[in-house]
């Protein structure tokens, strides 16, 4: 089956680097992707990575990809208060831009 | 990315009507869009797929007589909730397929059943 699994929270003062972890179980995936949710509204893509790719930096976002455990990570640098979210990891899944959520991560950054 | 809209972005009715929500992709021709539906602290569950011009495939265990979706333009899909009753609370989210088979959301329709 497909499962994504993420720990359901995390809490970082702001400033610090956020990891947020994703393990996931279909190694045909060619994407993986991180999204967040701010409360009361609707998925904001954030970055994807290609599954042949080790690690994708983005500002102050890095993905970092480990095929071989099928493990996902999204590096937060300098965390600031807007960036308090539920932040969800994806794969592609079956074609047909399809995808698979998953458990989704509470991050709460404190002053 | 594409920028979806979606409307009501909250409605509140009474039991036994039917509410309909519509979801537009604003610069993107979409061929697929996706209905979701997420109660409180928890994922997205997909509920269809939509395919411009064609009828929508559903997942297992979503009752397609209740959830009817049509998607009649490559820009508009509509999601209407047949009877509804308080248990079909929730919040609805749409999303569009886009490049590197990537979803595009819309901000969500919150629907309370009274």
């Amino acid at each position: 089956g497909e499962d994504v699994e993420q720990s359901l929270f995390l809490s970082v003062r702001e400033g610090d680097s956020s990891v947020i972890n994703c393990t996931y179980t279909d190694s045909s995936s060619t994407y993986l992707y991180w999204y967040k949710q701010e409360p009361g509204a609707g998925l904001q893509l954030l970055t994807y990575i290609f599954s042949n790719m080790d690690m994708k930096q983005d500002q102050r976002l890095t993905v970092l990809l480990n095929k071989k455990d099928k493990h996902l990570s999204l590096r937060i640098a300098d965390t600031q208060t807007g960036d308090s979210a539920i932040y969800f990891c994806a794969e592609s899944t079956g074609g047909g831009n399809k995808l698979t959520f998953g458990t989704g991560t509470q991050l709460k950054v404190e002053l | 990315g594409a920028v979806v809209s979606q409307h009501p972005s909250r409605v509140i009715c009474k039991s036994g009507t039917s509410v309909k929500i519509e979801c537009r992709s604003l610069d993107f021709q979409a061929t697929t869009m996706f209905w979701y539906r997420q109660f409180p602290k928890q994922s997205l569950m997909l509920m269809a797929t939509s395919n411009e011009g064609s009828k929508a495939t559903y997942e297992q265990g979503v009752e397609k007589d209740k959830f009817l979706i049509n998607h009649a333009s490559l820009t508009l899909s509509t999601l209407t909730v047949t009877s509804a009753h308080p248990e079909d609370s929730s919040f609805y989210i749409c999303s569009v397929g886009g490049r590197f088979e990537t979803q595009y959301f819309g901000p969500g329709t919150r629907l309370l059943v009274l």
